[in-house]
């Protein structure tokens, strides 16, 4: 069964770094989003992006944050210059844009920031 | 305003009985999506059930169902025959289409657990 990847699983980095998030997404799917999980807090939803540009973002996603698509299979999330509170699981999801638009997520990179 | 609310933090069910965990919703949006997830301790997120506004019959998939009230706006989870494996954070999730937006709205999650 076709499956969301995401790379790396856990990244420790240090304050005031770059940090890049990878992600693979269903295959046939159009839709790509990025939602972050602080530890003990509610999924929160970033960005969403299609057509090889944003769709939507949210207030957390401000200038420190960036994604792409380099390629045809991958999808990134930049953090330019991170901080203690960038400290999350980040998930990447994938949908299809048709009927139920269900939006199936990948496995998750918890990223430490020290 | 909270657009989900998920009031229960932590639910204990015994094995093989079933559990409804609660989740409420806020839109003005007339068509809407709700689903469900599934994060066990390993943290991924597992897509489970999917209910539409406009859908006339609550959603079942295998051992879960929804008992969708539109007039209460809730969409609680129904799991029959709890299993040892259902021990995980349960979250609920909205999206409004109308409004073209695709982000899901998630809930605080509830925390379940299957004792033997």
């Amino acid at each position: 069964e076709p499956e969301v990847t995401q790379t790396p699983s856990h990244q420790v980095t240090q304050m005031g770094q770059e940090v890049i998030l990878r992600c693979v997404p269903i295959s046939n799917h159009l839709y790509f989003y990025w939602y972050r999980q602080i530890l003990g807090q509610k999924v929160e939803f970033l960005v969403s992006f299609y057509n090889n540009e944003i769709s939507e973002k949210s207030e957390i996603f401000d200038d420190q944050f960036s994604v792409e698509r380099p390629d045809g299979s991958n999808f990134t999330l930049k953090i330019r210059s991170t901080k203690l509170e960038d400290s999350a699981m980040y998930f990447c999801a994938s949908s299809g844009g048709e009927g139920t638009d269900t939006q199936y997520f990948g496995p998750g990179t918890r990223l430490t920031v020290l | 305003a909270q657009k989900i609310t998920q009031t229960q933090p932590g639910m204990f069910v015994q094995e093989k009985e079933a559990v409804t965990l609660d989740c409420t919703y806020d839109t003005s949006d007339p068509s809407y999506g709700l689903f469900w997830y599934k994060q066990p301790s390993s943290g991924e997120m597992i897509f489970l059930i999917y209910q539409g506004s406009y859908d006339q019959q609550n959603a079942t998939e295998g051992r879960y169902s929804l008992n969708f009230q539109k007039a209460r706006k809730s969409a609680n989870l129904v799991i029959s025959a709890s299993q040892l494996g259902d021990s995980a954070m349960y979250f609920c999730a909205m999206r409004e289409y109308d409004t073209g937006r695709r982000a899901l709205t998630f809930g605080s999650g509830t925390r379940l657990q299957v004792q033997p």
